[in-house]
């Protein structure tokens, strides 16, 4: 499949560790915040969501953390595995006539065997 | 498979030419979002239908037009394209007017020669 965003930061990670994954957001005013995973060649994939009324939202092997005092987002999947390898966006989302979508520029994840 | 399909898969055209994407929600889905995705501007939204309404814009040249059918399915028209708007076209669905957690399409890959 395609390659999306071929000069995106890498994290390697071994299979087994956990691995963190961050964003810096900037809008102040945003309120709700999105991961996305995408597998090369297919669309996003929704992972978890958190609002901004919280900082800390736990899914399964994944945890969001929220810090709204630096305006940043982290993305930790625990005992990655090599069907995590994809490339990890957040986004943030405000409403202000109509809803307002950013994305980040994602991180591309490298499980080693 | 997120339910969501997407025509063409790929798309070749040349600069000036007009193309239609199309997009077909999850049964059920009355909205449909559009997002474009290019190597160097990551994702973007680009405009939200809702039930055959639009209900949100975000970065979408004035070249660029969409539409809801009554059958919910979605067009999204390129016009004189340029080489820029080569670029992963997605589209998504969800059940709600404003839902955040959207199912992502397998995206059209267009190429402008």
């Amino acid at each position: 499949g395609e390659s999306v965003g071929l000069h995106l930061p890498t994290l390697s990670v071994q299979e087994g560790d956990n691995s963190i994954i961050n964003c810096a957001y900037s809008n102040s005013a945003s309120d709700y915040f999105i991961w996305y995973k995408q597998e090369s060649g297919k669309g996003p994939q929704f992972i978890i969501d958190i609002r901004s009324n919280m900082d800390k939202r736990q899914g399964q092997r994944v945890t969001v953390l929220l810090n709204k005092t630096v305006k940043h987002l982290s993305l930790q999947i625990a005992a990655t595995q090599p069907g995590d390898s994809a490339v990890y966006f957040c986004a943030e989302i405000w409403d202000n006539y109509g809803q307002n979508f950013v994305f980040g520029p994602g991180t591309r994840l490298s499980v080693l065997p | 498979d997120s339910g969501v399909t997407q025509t063409p898969k790929h798309l070749i055209t040349a600069t000036g030419q007009r193309v239609t994407l199309r997009c077909s929600p999850r049964s059920g889905d009355l909205s449909v979002y559009w997002y474009q995705q290019s190597l160097d501007q990551g994702l973007q939204f680009l405009i939200q239908y809702y039930n055959g309404e639009e209900r949100a814009k975000g970065n979408i040249l004035e070249r660029f037009s969409a539409q809801q059918f009554p059958d919910l399915h979605s067009e999204l028209n390129l016009s004189s394209l340029e080489l820029g708007d080569s670029a992963l076209y997605f589209c998504a669905s969800s059940p709600l007017m404003s839902s955040y957690e959207q199912y992502f399409g397998p995206g059209t890959r267009l190429t402008v020669t």
